[in-house]
């Protein structure tokens, strides 16, 4: 089955660093994927979406770039601050149902 | 103010009660879902519709039911045959198509006591 699989261990840095984000998908080519912000307690937040023809995408301090033969997305965020921690989702979107496959979420710290 | 509000933002049911969230967006998007999020996991797909008086099972449907009487609401039925319905709900609505963003609600909590 098609799944997105993010890493579930909390990412921890020092302010003003870049946090990477890794992001793997396995048993099927998405046409995109998306990247979500959700904070404690709330809905998520649209941030980027990368299609798969699409090497890369940056946003203000945002990029995310998309590898179909490793079958991997990576999200970056330069010159973090603390107002940046969150947990970010990875997500696919299947077919033209507007349905999304979400991956677990990776939990980022950045300490001041 | 466009957006997509829910309410109850906490919710607290009695085991073999039914127990009915609300969804409303004002954005004009044809598509709406409900999702449900575990601590740990990611978002499950409930029921989604992308049209008036029409919806479709998700993943985890088993034990939900929903209904799509107007464009701009969707509300989620919890019913008693839902074994274990603790758990953060989300409501979600776009535009009709692939490579749309989703707009998420503020979510509702629902504690089965």
């Amino acid at each position: 089955s098609q799944k997105i699989e993010q890493n579930s261990e909390a990412l921890n840095i020092q302010e003003g660093k870049t946090a990477t984000l890794t992001c793997n998908y396995t048993n099927y080519s998405p046409a995109y994927l998306q990247w979500y912000r959700q904070d404690p307690g709330r809905g998520p937040v649209f941030l980027l979406l990368i299609r798969e023809n699409e090497k890369e995408k940056r946003k203000e301090r945002l990029k995310v770039t998309f590898d179909t033969t490793l079958k991997q997305s990576l999200f970056h965020i330069t010159a973090s601050q603390p107002a940046d921690s969150a947990t970010y989702l990875c997500v696919h979107g299947s077919g033209n149902t507007g349905k999304l496959i979400f991956g677990q979420g990776t939990t980022l710290q950045v300490k001041p | 103010d466009g957006g997509i509000t829910q309410s109850p933002k906490y919710l607290f049911r009695k085991e073999g009660q039914n127990v009915t969230l609300s969804c409303e967006q004002n954005l004009n998007h044809d598509a709406m879902y409900w999702y449900r999020q575990d601590p740990g996991q990611g978002l499950r797909l409930i029921y989604y519709s992308q049209i008036v008086n029409d919806f479709q099972k998700g993943d985890i449907a088993e034990g939900y039911s929903v209904s799509r009487e107007k464009k701009e609401s969707f509300p989620l039925t919890v019913t008693s045959a839902q074994k274990n319905p603790t758990a953060f709900y989300l409501c979600a609505s776009t535009r009709r198509g692939a490579y749309n963003e989703q707009f998420f609600g503020p979510g509702t909590r629902l504690t089965v006591l």
